[in-house]
């Protein structure tokens, strides 16, 4: 099926350090949304982006939407241990149908 | 508020026998529920959608014979795998979107439930 492509396909960061990661599409989502998940667990919305050239912040992370609407950025500032996890990117087409990222995997060294 | 609950958390069985999954949303009721599964150490691929009272949609290549799909209410939906095969090991995670009309931005949003291991043997 369909998935955008994230990079970096994984990345270890210090404790302090900032992060950054992107979704790429050759396709147009009109919403694109960034999750992280936990081992064992389903993924949990971080934010949510509902119009080209948008830049949210939710506490550390801050996410844009790109002006083209086929990219998106997440930053994580000041990165802490429970950061680690895997982050996915998700497109939304037509009404509600999401399609997910291949995913960024983070480890951050204490 | 906004919760998805998923029952069994895990589930090892018998290769050829059928396994089901319950998805409830807890505190909203919703229109669609989604089905996803992830291989180990890859994304969430959807399976299908599934609306209340209608038949499931699904995505190509996933068979409809084998993954019944059954939204017989606005609060559950359930996934029966039929003739399990060690192939179909997999995590199933459902998602729930807030019946249309609800107030506020949750109307928008997909709420995941915390997903269930299947392990065929």
């Amino acid at each position: 099926g369909q998935q955008l492509n994230q990079s970096p396909q994984s990345m270890f960061i210090q404790e302090g350090e900032d992060v950054s990661m992107n979704c790429t599409s050759s396709s147009i989502f009109n919403t694109w949304l960034w999750y992280k998940q936990d081992p064992g667990e389903g993924p949990v919305l971080l934010i949510a982006l509902y119009k080209a050239g948008e830049l949210t912040s939710n506490g550390r992370l801050t996410a844009q939407f790109g002006i083209t609407r086929k990219d998106s950025f997440l930053n994580i500032s000041a990165s802490i241990p429970s950061d680690v996890g895997i982050y996915f990117c998700a497109g939304q087409i037509g009404t509600y149908k999401y399609i997910f990222g291949t995913g960024t995997r983070l480890k951050v060294l204490a | 508020g906004a919760v998805v609950s998923q029952h069994p958390s895990w589930v090892i069985c018998k290769s050829g026998t059928s396994v089901k999954i319950e998805c409830r949303s807890l505190d909203f009721q919703a229109t669609t529920m989604f089905w996803y599964r992830q291989f180990p150490k890859q994304s969430l691929m959807l399976m299908a959608t599934s609306n209340e009272g209608s038949k499931a949609t699904y995505e190509q290549g996933v068979e409809k014979d084998k993954f019944l799909i059954n939204h017989a209410s606005l609060t559950l939906s359930t996934l029966t795998v039929t003739s399990a095969h060690p192939e179909d090991s997999s995590f199933y995670i459902c998602s729930a979107r807030p019946e249309t009309g609800t107030s506020g931005d949750l109307w928008n949003e997909q709420f995941f439930g915390p997903g269930t291991r299947l392990t065929v043997l």
